[in-house]
Order: structure tokens, then sequence, then C-alpha cells
């Protein structure tokens, strides 16, 4: 059955440095992946995009990239501030147009 | 860009009872609502896809008689938790398709069930 994996359930950094999180997939070959933010109490907020054919995708601060021979996702916060602290989600489609998500990574970054 | 409201955020009801919850699509319309649920520290998980105008689809393992779904308009999906009992306690969260016809949702801001 399919499966997603975000190997670290929590991660903390200091603030200034780079925050990778890690979306692993299996049994899938997904047409694109998405990234969601998703702060205590409120409902997700759509981040990126990136689609199959697509190596790498930048929107301000914020960098993904797709490597669809080893099924993983990279996402990555530059100069990274207290406010980035939430949980980052990895979604991917399923053959229903619905989003199939990750059990996310909680991302603290320390003043 | 699309807003999604969800109404109430909170709610605290006792066993047995039945509680609604809204969404709404504040400047779009959407003939295709998601229904979310999370358990703490789990991920999202569908529960239901709502389609305006006829039945809502369930996915496996979801009571379709325990959890009403309506979608009457273009703008608004509501969902029923009937007979509530404390193990339904959790975070609902619907969402829509967002009105660039991508696959991106936009979510609402939840809603937080108790039951005692």
């Amino acid at each position: 059955s399919q499966k997603i994996e975000q190997n670290s359930e929590a991660l903390n950094i200091q603030e200034g440095k780079t925050a990778t999180l890690t979306c692993n997939y299996t049994n899938y070959s997904p047409a694109y992946l998405q990234w969601y933010r998703q702060d205590p109490g409120r409902g997700p907020v759509f981040l990126l995009l990136i689609r199959e054919n697509e190596k790498e995708k930048r929107k301000e601060r914020l960098k993904v990239t797709f490597d669809t021979t080893l099924k993983q996702s990279l996402f990555h916060i530059t100069a990274s501030q207290p406010a980035d602290s939430a949980t980052y989600l990895c979604a991917l489609p399923t053959g229903a147009n619905n989003l199939f998500f990750g059990t996310g990574t909680r991302l603290t970054v320390i003043p | 860009g699309a807003v999604v409201s969800q109404h109430p955020s909170r709610v605290i009801c006792k066993s047995g009872t039945s509680v609604k919850i809204e969404c709404r699509s504040l400047d779009f319309q959407a003939t295709t609502m998601f229904w979310y649920r999370q358990f703490p520290k789990q991920s999202l998980m569908l529960m239901a896809t709502s389609n305006e105008g006829s039945k809502a689809t369930y996915e496996q393992g979801v009571e379709k008689d325990k959890f009403l779904i309506n979608h009457a308009s273009l703008t608004l999906s509501t969902l029923t938790v009937t007979s509530a009992h404390p193990e339904d306690s959790s975070f609902y969260i619907c969402s829509a398709r967002d009105f660039t016809g991508a696959n991106v949702l936009t979510f609402g801001a939840g809603s937080r069930l108790t039951v005692l």
C-alpha cells in the first residue's frame, strides 16, 4: 500500500540556520508533491507544489526538491526564524483527486 | 486568495447528542469539499468527499450514518456527527480545491470537538 514517511517527528534548529525536512514515499509514482504548514489548532496552509518533471522549486526562503528516483522530497527553510516554527506536512495525490498526507515534522526554531 | 470558513471552531457536547459543523467557501464556488479528521500528533485522515447536489463519498471505515454530510449549495457543506461519543472527540477540518484548477487544497481553520 502507499506510504509516506516524514522521518523526523520533531526538529529543533537555531535561528538563522537552514532547516531541512524530508519526505519519503513508497509504492507510489506521483505526478506532483505538495508541502503544507500547520500551526497548532489550525488547518494546514498550502506552501508549494512541485511536479515530477521539476527538480527544484523556490518561494522566498523556501526551497523544495523532488527526486522521483529516490522517491524523496526535501523541504528547506533558509535563514530560519522563530515564526517558522510549525508542523510541516507533505502530501501526495491519490487516484481519486484527493491528497494523502504524511504525519508531519514539527519544526521549532530556537531564538 | 481562496478562503474557507469553518464554524464552530470549538464545540463541547454531551454523549449521545448531535453536532453540526459548517464549511463555507467565501469567495469561490466549490462543487467538491473534503472532510478530514486529525487525532493528536497524527496526520490528517480523509473521512469523506462532499459533492454538491449528490451523495458524499465516504472512505473505508467511516460510518456514513454517523457522519452525515450535506452539500446543498456550491458554497456550503455541513458535517453532522450524530449520537456523538467520547471516541468521536477529534479535530475536524474541511477543505476545498482552490479556483486555480490545480489540486491545491484550501483548508478551514478546523473544529475541535470534545464529547463528554
